[in-house]
């Protein structure tokens, strides 16, 4: 079965701190798309990343980080000094080829709730 | 064009009422999806269109929901005889066909409260 799991339920740091966040996945799949969102507390999901299973290539995009590693079926996340605006909800997501029209639908982890105190 | 919108941002009903939501996707965005979201929990799928066609419905989605976009670029979402279980907040996404399809661009969403 897909699954998705984000193990952390809530993260608390201090700003300037780093941060990893966790996922690990499961899948049927050969070929698959792994995602990280942001959910700040405004509600409204944020695409941060787009990962295919072909490239195990970590990605580095400012503060943020990636580490997809194929062997542990883990895509996990972290963040470098670590800042307020960082508070948001992080969710780590799985896409599933869908029965019609030659798309995937998304499936989530429960998220992970970090917060960054000053 | 300033992203995906949600009419209304919540949405307070009485247990059996019918309710009615309603997203504008991204203009050139020809997929549209819904989904669900209740308190710390993921996203879940409800239901997709490619422009105008309903193309898969979640199985857990009642015969109490239905969804149109009847000219390809708004959607709306019905509940019919509204139960508390219910309660959750709506999300509307919309997408480009083509590589970069699961990157989904979200509302804010209709909280929804069934008293």
């Amino acid at each position: 079965a897909q699954k998705v799991t984000q193990a952390q339920t809530e993260i608390s740091v201090v700003e300037k701190e780093d941060v990893t966040l966790d996922c690990v996945y499961e899948t049927r799949d050969t070929t698959y798309y792994l995602f990280w969102y942001k959910q700040p507390p405004s509600g409204e999901l944020v695409f941060l990343i787009r990962r295919n299973s072909f490239d195990e290539q970590n990605e580095i995009s400012g503060r943020y980080s990636w580490n997809f590693q194929k062997s542990t079926s883990s895509f996990n996340f972290t963040i470098t000094a670590s800042q307020v605006v960082d508070s948001a909800v992080y969710f780590c997501a799985l896409s599933e080829n869908m029965r019609a029209g030659n798309n995937r639908k998304l499936i989530w982890g429960l998220g992970t709730s970090l917060a960054v105190n000053p | 064009d300033t992203g995906v919108s949600q009419d209304p941002r919540h949405k307070i009903t009485k247990r059996g009422q019918n309710v009615t939501f309603r997203c504008d996707p991204i203009s050139e965005h020809n997929r549209l999806y819904w989904y669900r979201q209740t308190l710390g929990q993921g996203p879940e799928f409800l239901t997709y269109f490619q422009n105008e066609a309903q193309l898969e419905k979640s199985r857990l989605l009642s015969d109490r929901f239905s969804a149109e976009r009847p000219k390809g670029s708004f959607s709306t979402l019905e509940i019919q005889r509204t139960e508390q279980g219910d309660s959750a907040m709506y999300l509307c996404a919309s997408s480009l066909m083509g590589a970069l399809s699961e990157k989904l661009f979200f509302g804010s969403g209709t909280q929804l409260s069934v008293l």
